[in-house]
């Protein structure tokens, strides 16, 4: 079984186009994450949710927003996409705020072109 | 802010050691990790340490941890192909949440 599941796995699209990401974790975790790795596999954390509250906000851009409808699922809306958006998107989970492990999804590659 | 270096490469033949290092700069680390990505997936965590211990050995897997000089390092033992991925260091403070700051990656090559 699937424990962090996103959907789609690849993305590509156009500038200035908006889409979303999905994430959905079947673990029973309080808390999710959003991650964008960039071309070199630099991982930078961009967002994190406990029971569908934003606890972090890493000075990501407001055309990126998350959204928790309930606490298994965390997905992520992008408008106007920019070229230097393209990257890997990972979603985690982690039993609560104090979780020291982090369960990864498999990534979703977003290319803008 | 909080800084995780490592290097970027590195190169062994199957059944030897390897050694891949990291070095941080937020003194009030609490919890030391690495992560290993495999080509195509997400991160996968191998084992973690407190920052109050200076040694973890999990089966092929050792940590050493000097606080002092914020150095941790992850040795595989009898290193096989199938470890051929990019090792993630990382490292996180109780700031009343966990909020981990991964190093740069270190990709493993082990030749047959």
């Amino acid at each position: 079984d699937t424990a962090v599941s996103q959907t789609p796995k690849y993305l590509v699209t156009q500038m200035g186009n908006d889409k979303s990401i999905k994430c959905e974790q079947n673990l029973g975790h309080d808390t999710m994450y959003w991650y964008k790795q960039d071309s070199k596999k630099f991982l930078k954390i961009m967002f994190s949710y406990n029971n569908k509250e934003l606890i972090i906000n890493e000075t990501v851009p407001n055309r990126f927003s998350p959204k928790s409808p309930d606490k298994a699922h965390l997905n992520l809306h992008i408008n106007s996409l920019e070229l230097g958006d393209s990257a890997v998107y990972f979603c985690a989970s982690s039993q609560d705020l104090a979780g020291n492990e982090q369960f990864f999804g498999p990534g979703t590659r977003l290319t803008v072109l | 802010g909080e800084d995780v270096e490592q290097s970027l490469f590195l190169s062994v033949r199957e059944g030897d050691s390897s050694v891949i290092n990291c070095t941080y700069t937020d003194s009030s680390s609490t919890y030391l990790y690495w992560y290993k990505q495999e080509p195509g997936a997400g991160l996968q965590l191998l084992t973690y340490i407190f920052s109050n211990m200076d040694m973890k050995q999990d089966q092929r897997l050792t940590v050493l941890l000097n606080k002092k000089d914020k150095h941790l390092s992850l040795r595989i033992a009898d290193t096989q192909t199938g470890d051929s991925a990019i090792y993630f260091c990382a490292e996180s403070a109780r700031r009343g949440y966990q909020k981990v700051t991964f190093g740069t990656g270190t990709k493993l090559q082990v030749i047959p």
